[in-house]
């Protein structure tokens, strides 16, 4: 149990262009689910934190405006990058917190490999 | 603030030897969770251990083994007689209270590399 998905696994687009990833827990609710952007050789930097029903909250240097983040289910997160640019070039990287639990661990999805041209 | 330091970015090794990633954090809180990660080149995250902050029994699952140490704030992972496919980046990781909604800090990563 306790899988989570990305779609797509890896998306090119061209620079000005919107992009829309999707997080799904497969079997589980979360009421709680992250979105992280890691850069090659770096490490995970959290963008935002998202809760079900309610706005997400941005770290700071995140612009909200240009990552757009939808927690509209339980089982649900998409992130949309709008008007893409080489810069944003990454791997994005979702995670869910199960709902109900105290002390649970996140689990995360595979990751989504994004290129912007 | 919380805050968890890998020291070594890249460690080589050959195949059979053991190796030790260390792990440092620092937290406020005395209620917390560690976890180590892998990461292989295909990129997803592979949860390897977590650990609260009650519980310094050390652990071993196979090859791997992990040694908690609240006096030093360290949460060490040691790989016995390590194999090629143990080749990937490793992260620590803090989260701080006892809610898995909470932030999840990650250290910068060590690469592992595993030579035949």
């Amino acid at each position: 149990g306790a899988v989570v998905s990305q779609h797509p696994s890896w998306v090119i687009c061209k620079s000005g262009t919107s992009v829309k990833i999707e997080c799904r827990s497969l079997d589980f609710q979360a009421t709680t689910m992250f979105w992280y952007r890691q850069f090659p050789k770096q490490s995970l930097m959290l963008m935002a934190t998202s809760n079900e029903g309610s706005k997400a909250t941005y770290e700071q240097g995140v612009e909200k405006d240009k990552f757009l983040i939808n927690h509209a289910s339980l089982t649900l997160s998409t992130l949309t990058v709008t008007s893409a640019h080489p810069e944003d070039s990454s791997f994005y990287i979702c995670s869910a917190a199960r709902t109900g639990t105290v002390t649970d661990t996140q689990y995360f999805g595979p990751g989504t490999r994004l290129t912007v041209l | 603030a919380q805050k968890v330091t890998q020291a070594q970015t890249e460690i080589s090794v050959v195949e059979k030897e053991d190796v030790t990633l260390d792990c440092v954090y620092e937290t406020r809180d005395t209620t917390y969770y560690l976890f180590w990660y892998k990461q292989p080149p295909s990129g997803e995250l592979v949860f390897l251990i977590r650990r609260n902050s009650f519980d310094e029994q050390n652990e071993i699952s196979g090859r791997y083994s992990w040694n908690f140490q609240k006096s030093t704030s360290s949460f060490n992972f040691t790989i016995t007689a390590s194999q090629v496919v143990d080749s990937a980046v490793y992260f620590c990781a803090l989260i701080q209270g006892q809610n898995a909604g909470n932030m999840l800090t990650f250290g910068g990563g060590t690469r592992l590399m595993v030579k035949p």
